[in-house]
This record gives structure tokens, sequence and C-alpha cells, in this order.
């Protein structure tokens, strides 16, 4: 159980284009999703705290306007970088959080923008 | 705001001995400390957790301890095996908002 996924698993895009990485928790509901990145050899970054229904609490330094969130059900969070640049290029990995503690992750999306 | 402290950054030993991966933190509000383990572009795995109102938690060859008066924890691995290798996360949460602080990380090496 507590499985979550993640799509695409990798994307190429070209400068100034959007992309959108879904997250869903496949056998469960979750109360909280959370959104990180993390660059090569490095700690996760939580970039967003997403409540389904709420709008997206967003950590400071992140631009709320370039990386979407919606959060629209209680198993699916999407997370849309809009006009992509190449220090966008990262690992990218959602969380979902059922009830309590524990957070499950998803496998993550390798983004590369050319 | 929470921060973790998680050392070391490398820890390298002999197949067979064991390993010891030790995080402070802060807050002292904080009361669930999960540990996970990465492998090269996977994604984090929980290995063990354990909340403030417990001092030791045991899982086969993995244990957790937590000493809340001086606001640290610690994984011990032991009869390391060659799939132990791979990238170890302490992290600290809180009920508010359970948002997970991480640490920076530690590269687990086992050696043959």
């Amino acid at each position: 159980g507590a499985v979550v996924s993640q799509h695409p698993s990798w994307v190429i895009c070209k400068s100034g284009t959007s992309v959108k990485i879904e997250c869903r928790s496949l056998d469960f509901q979750a109360t909280t999703m959370f959104w990180y990145r993390q660059f090569p050899k490095q700690s996760l970054m939580l970039m967003a705290t997403s409540n389904e229904g709420s709008k997206a609490t967003y950590e400071q330094g992140v631009e709320k306007d370039k990386f979407l969130i919606n959060h629209a059900s209680l198993t699916l969070s999407t997370l849309t970088v809009t006009s992509a640049h190449p220090e966008d290029s990262s690992f990218y990995i959602c969380s979902a959080r059922p009830t309590g503690d524990e957070q499950y992750f998803g496998p993550g999306t390798r983004l590369t923008v050319t | 705001g929470e921060n973790v402290e998680q050392h070391p950054s490398t820890l390298s030993v002999q197949e067979g001995d064991s390993a010891v991966i030790k995080c402070t933190y802060s807050d002292s509000a904080s009361n669930y400390f999960p540990w996970y383990k990465q492998e090269l572009g996977k994604r984090p795995q929980l290995i063990i957790d354990i909340r403030s109102n417990v001092g030791e938690k045991k899982d086969q060859r993995i244990a957790v301890t937590l000493n809340k008066t001086a606001k640290h924890f610690s994984l011990h691995i032991t009869e390391t095996q060659p799939e132990d290798s791979a990238v170890y996360f302490c992290a600290a949460s809180k009920g508010s908002n359970y948002q997970l602080i991480w640490g920076a990380g530690t590269k687990l090496i086992i050696k043959p």
C-alpha cells in the first residue's frame, strides 16, 4: 500500500516552454502533497505544500507564478513549470501524506531544459 | 526555523561492520524523525522512523535512537551489506504542518 506515482519520469523541453508534472496517490487519499526539487548530490528542497482544494503554500524564494501547483483532488496534484529555463533543470519529487506524519514519495521527474 | 544537521557527509565501512549516522535538530517542538534511503536517481524510501515519545526503535538490522534533551537522533545499521550502499537522509517535522526539514545526507559506502 501507500503507492505514489509521478508522470512523466523524465522530460526534455525547450527554453520558454511549460511542463506539467503529475503526482498521484494510487491507493490512498492524500490530505497533503508536497513538492520538492533536488539538485545532484544535494538534499531535497521543499518547494511548496499543497492541500486539496486550497492554494499551495510556497517556501521562501520559490516563485509561485513560475511553479504553478494545482491540487484538484485528494489523489492528484500537478506542478507546472512555466516558461522553463535551463536553471530549472532538476529532479522534481512529490510526496503525499495520508494522515499522520508519514510521507510517501513519487519516483521523481527528471526535467532537462535545453 | 527548524534546522537539521547531519554527520558525516560520507561514511565508508567494511562489509559486516556497523554504521552510525547522527543528526541534530534545533526546534524542540519537532516530534517526528524519519530516516530515508535514496539510491541514485530513485525516490527516497522510508526505512525507519521514531516519534518523540519513544527513545529507541529497532527493525532487524536497523535501529534509531532519540535523545530529546540533547535534540539528536541517530541511525544504526548493523552487519552492513553491499546493498546498504546509498545516501541516507534524516529529517524532522512537527505536527503543525507536517513539513519535513531534511539533513544534508550521508553517502554510505560499503566496502567488500
